[in-house]
């Protein structure tokens, strides 16, 4: 079965700071592997997504993440933070080939202070 | 605008009420879905449409029932609902198996 693993539920950083986010996967057959963000009071709103080819992928507000099929981790990172970037980041995975069932990490919030 | 939205925003009942939460999208997707996001933000699948057909039922309990009139609304009905079925729920949907899901804002439940 799929699962995911977000390391640390609560992540704060300066302004300006580098953001990494944690993501561990695991899955018997090859993942996609997403990063969604959530604002308060708000839907999902995808970030990047991973399905094949380039292993580095590059998503939304300057965000991007990496796939490392070794460690089995799809880590998040922006290299500076913004105060806009607080909210709540959801990791998920799904089958390739399957009914695109996602299946979420408990999310980490992310807190940025001046 | 193109979106995913549901109605209503806010669902307050009493214990033992029927409610249903409605999903509506105009991106042209194939397939629909319902998550539940509970109070630790934790958000877990528990229906999803095909194209009319459902096609994902994970262990929901019977008082629970979607229903897709077309591909372009599913619909969530909830039976005599109780003080655990508090939660956000939230209607997304997709097109393709490696495609990223749309999700709609939401519907919090509160039940008293």
């Amino acid at each position: 079965a799929q699962s995911v693993t977000q390391l640390g539920s609560h992540v704060s950083v300066s302004e300006g700071a580098l953001v990494l986010l944690r993501c561990n996967y695991s899955s018997s057959v090859p993942p996609y592997l997403f990063w969604y963000v959530q604002y308060p009071n708000q839907g999902l709103q995808l970030l990047l997504k991973y399905t094949t080819g380039a292993t580095l992928v590059k998503g939304i507000n300057g965000f991007e993440a990496e796939f490392k099929k070794s460690e089995t981790s799809f880590h998040l990172t922006k290299p500076s933070a913004h105060m806009s970037d607080a909210a709540e980041y959801f990791c998920a995975v799904s089958e390739v080939g399957g009914y695109n069932k996602l299946i979420f990490g408990a999310g980490t919030r992310l807190a940025v202070h001046p | 605008d193109t979106a995913v939205s549901q109605t209503p925003k806010y669902l307050v009942t009493q214990m033992g009420n029927d409610k249903s939460i409605k999903c509506e999208q105009n991106l042209g997707h194939d397939t629909m879905y319902w998550y539940k996001q509970d109070s630790k933000k934790f958000l877990k699948i528990m229906f999803s449409y095909n194209n009319k057909e459902l096609i994902i039922n994970e262990t929901v309990p019977n008082r629970f029932s979607p229903k897709s009139p077309d591909k372009a609304h599913l619909n969530l009905h909830i039976n005599s609902l109780e003080l655990g079925d508090s939660a956000v729920y939230f209607c997304a949907s997709s097109q393709g198996a490696d495609s990223p899901l749309h999700f709609g804002n939401g519907t919090r439940l509160t039940v008293t």
